[in-house]
C-alpha cells in the first residue's frame, strides 16, 4: 500500500520560515510526482495551494512556495502570518499504478 | 467559472450502495484530457482519494476502493457518477467532486453518513 509521509505537527512564529516536507515511504518525488499541496481550516473544505511543485493557484500568495528537495516535495512558508494556522495536506502522482495519494497532513500552529 | 455541485443521499444504510451525481456547469465532461476525480475526507481525518474518469473512460480507482467502486459520466446530463457498494460506517464521509484533483475547481462537498 502506498503511503505518503508528512511532519504530524509544527509550531513557528509570526515571521518566521518553515518548510513542510512530503514524502513517498518508497521511492522519491520528482516532477512526474505532480506534489500539490492544500491548506485546510476548521470546517473548511481543503483548499489546493500550490500544483505541480511549484505553481501557485490565483489565490495563494506569494509567501507559500513548493520545490522538490532530495526527493521529497516541500512547502515552504516565508514570513509565516497568524493566518496560516491550519492543516496542510499534500498530494502526490503514483504512476503505477496511476493513482493519487494525500499525505496525512501537518497541522501548522503559529504563535 | 467551472462550477460543481455534488448530489444524493445524506443518509445509506450498512451493506447499502452509495450513489452520487456531480453536475458540472460551464464545462464539458466530455473534454478531452481532463480527469473527474472523486475526493472524500472523513471528520478529523485527512482526505482520501476515491478515483476518476476521463471522457475516454480511462478511469483509475483508490486501490483500497477498487473491489466496491465504480465511477462514470454522462456526456448527456454532464454529470459525473460514483457508486460505492456494501458501504459501512467507514465510508462516512464528505464526499467531493473535483475537475483535475489539483484544480481550483472543487464542488462544495456532500455530507454522507452510514448508519441504520
Amino acid at each position: 500500500q502506498t503511503v505518503v509521509t508528512q511532519e504530524p505537527s509544527l509550531t513557528v512564529s509570526p515571521g518566521e520560515t518553515v518548510t513542510l516536507t512530503c514524502a513517498p515511504t518508497a521511492g522519491a518525488v520528482t516532477p512526474l510526482s505532480y506534489p500539490a499541496w492544500f491548506q485546510q481550516k476548521p470546517g473548511q473544505p481543503p483548499r489546493p495551494l500550490i500544483y505541480e511543485v511549484d505553481k501557485r493557484q490565483s489565490w495563494t500568495p506569494a509567501r507559500f512556495s513548493g520545490s522538490i528537495l532530495e526527493g521529497t516535495a516541500a512547502l515552504t512558508l516565508s514570513g509565516v502570518e497568524t493566518e496560516d494556522e491550519a492543516h496542510y495536506f499534500c498530494l502526490l502522482f503514483f504512476s503505477r499504478p496511476r493513482i493519487w495519494v494525500f499525505g496525512g497532513g501537518t497541522h501548522l500552529t503559529v504563535l | 467559472q467551472v462550477q460543481l455541485q455534488e448530489s444524493g443521499p445524506g443518509l445509506v444504510k450498512p451493506s447499502d450502495t452509495l450513489s452520487l451525481i456531480c453536475s458540472v456547469s460551464n464545462d464539458s465532461v466530455s473534454r478531452q484530457n481532463v480527469y473527474w476525480n472523486w475526493v472524500r475526507q472523513a471528520a478529523g481525518k485527512g482526505p482520501q482519494w476515491i478515483g476518476r474518469v476521463s471522457a475516454n473512460w480511462d478511469t483509475t480507482y483508490n486501490p483500497s476502493l477498487r473491489r466496491r467502486l465504480s465511477v462514470s459520466l454522462d456526456a448527456s446530463k454532464n454529470e459525473i457518477s460514483l457508486t460505492l457498494r456494501s458501504v459501512t460506517a467507514a465510508d462516512t464521509a464528505t464526499y467531493y467532486c473535483a475537475r483535475g484533483v489539483t484544480s481550483p475547481y472543487w464542488g462544495q462537498g456532500l455530507s454522507v453518513t452510514v448508519s441504520s
